[in-house]
C-alpha cells in the first residue's frame, strides 16, 4: 500500500539554525514526491518536487530536498532558518493521487 | 489572477443542513480533487474527477457528492451535514500528476 511517513511530529528550532524535516515514502513504482508547506490558516504551498533526474532538488524560500530511493526517503533540508519559516510541513507522494503525511509542525525560536 | 479558488472561504452552518462549496481553475488542468482535512491536520482524498469523469471516490460517506459541470469546475454538496464534518475542505488541480496546486480552503464548522 503507499503510504507516507513523517516521523516528526513537532520540531523546535532556533532562527539561523539548520533544517532537516524526514519523509519516507512506500510506493510501488517510481514516485512524484512533493513537499508542501502549510501557515497558519492559510491553503498549501508547493515547496518543490520530484519526478525524475537529478536527486537533489530545489525548491522555492531556499530549500531543497534529496531523493534516496535505497532509503525511500526524500528528506527536506534548509541551511538557515528564518522566523517566517513557522509552518506546517508535508510530505506527500502522487500518482493519479496525492497521499499525504501526517505533516511537522515547525516552531522557530528567536 | 487566482489559480484554484474555492468559495466560500468559511461556512458556519447547523447539523442537518445541507451546503455546497464551490471550485473552480484556470489553469487548463485535467484533473480536479477534493481533500479533507482534519482538526489533527491530516490530509485525505475524497474525490477525483478526469475532465467530468469521476475515477477516484474513496471511502466517504454517500452525503457528500460531487459535481463536475466540466472540467474547469469541481463542486462538493454535503447533505444533512453531521458534527464530525467540521474540518477544512481542499480543491486541488493537476495535469497528469505533475504537480498539483490546492486552493485556498474551506473551513466547515457544524454547530
Amino acid at each position: 500500500a503507499q503510504s507516507v511517513t513523517q516521523p516528526d511530529i513537532h520540531i523546535t528550532v532556533s532562527e539561523g539554525a539548520s533544517l532537516e524535516l524526514r519523509c519516507n515514502y512506500s510506493y510501488g513504482a517510481t514516485p512524484y514526491l512533493f513537499w508542501y508547506v502549510q501557515s497558519p490558516g492559510q491553503g498549501l504551498q508547493l515547496l518543490l518536487k520530484y519526478f525524475s533526474g537529478d536527486t537533489l532538488v530545489q525548491g522555492i524560500k531556499g530549500f531543497e530536498a534529496e531523493f534516496k530511493r535505497s532509503q525511500s526517503s526524500f528528506n527536506l533540508r534548509k541551511p538557515s532558518v528564518h522566523w517566517s519559516d513557522a509552518a506546517e510541513y508535508f510530505c506527500a507522494v502522487g500518482g493519479d493521487k496525492l497521499i499525504f503525511g501526517t505533516g511537522t509542525r515547525l516552531q522557530v525560536f528567536p | 489572477d487566482t489559480a484554484v479558488s474555492q468559495t466560500p472561504k468559511y461556512l458556519v452552518t447547523q447539523m442537518g443542513n445541507d451546503k455546497s462549496i464551490k471550485c473552480e481553475q484556470n489553469l487548463g488542468h485535467d484533473t480536479m480533487y477534493w481533500y479533507k482535512q482534519d482538526s489533527k491536520k491530516f490530509l485525505k482524498i475524497m474525490f477525483s474527477y478526469n475532465n467530468k469523469e469521476l475515477i477516484i471516490n474513496e471511502t466517504v460517506p454517500n452525503r457528500f457528492s460531487p459535481k463536475s459541470p466540466d472540467k474547469a469546475h469541481l463542486n462538493l454538496h454535503i447533505n444533512s451535514l453531521e458534527l464530525g464534518d467540521s474540518a477544512v475542505y481542499f480543491c486541488a488541480s493537476s495535469q497528469a500528476g505533475y504537480g498539483y496546486t490546492f486552493g485556498s480552503g474551506t473551513r466547515l464548522t457544524v454547530v
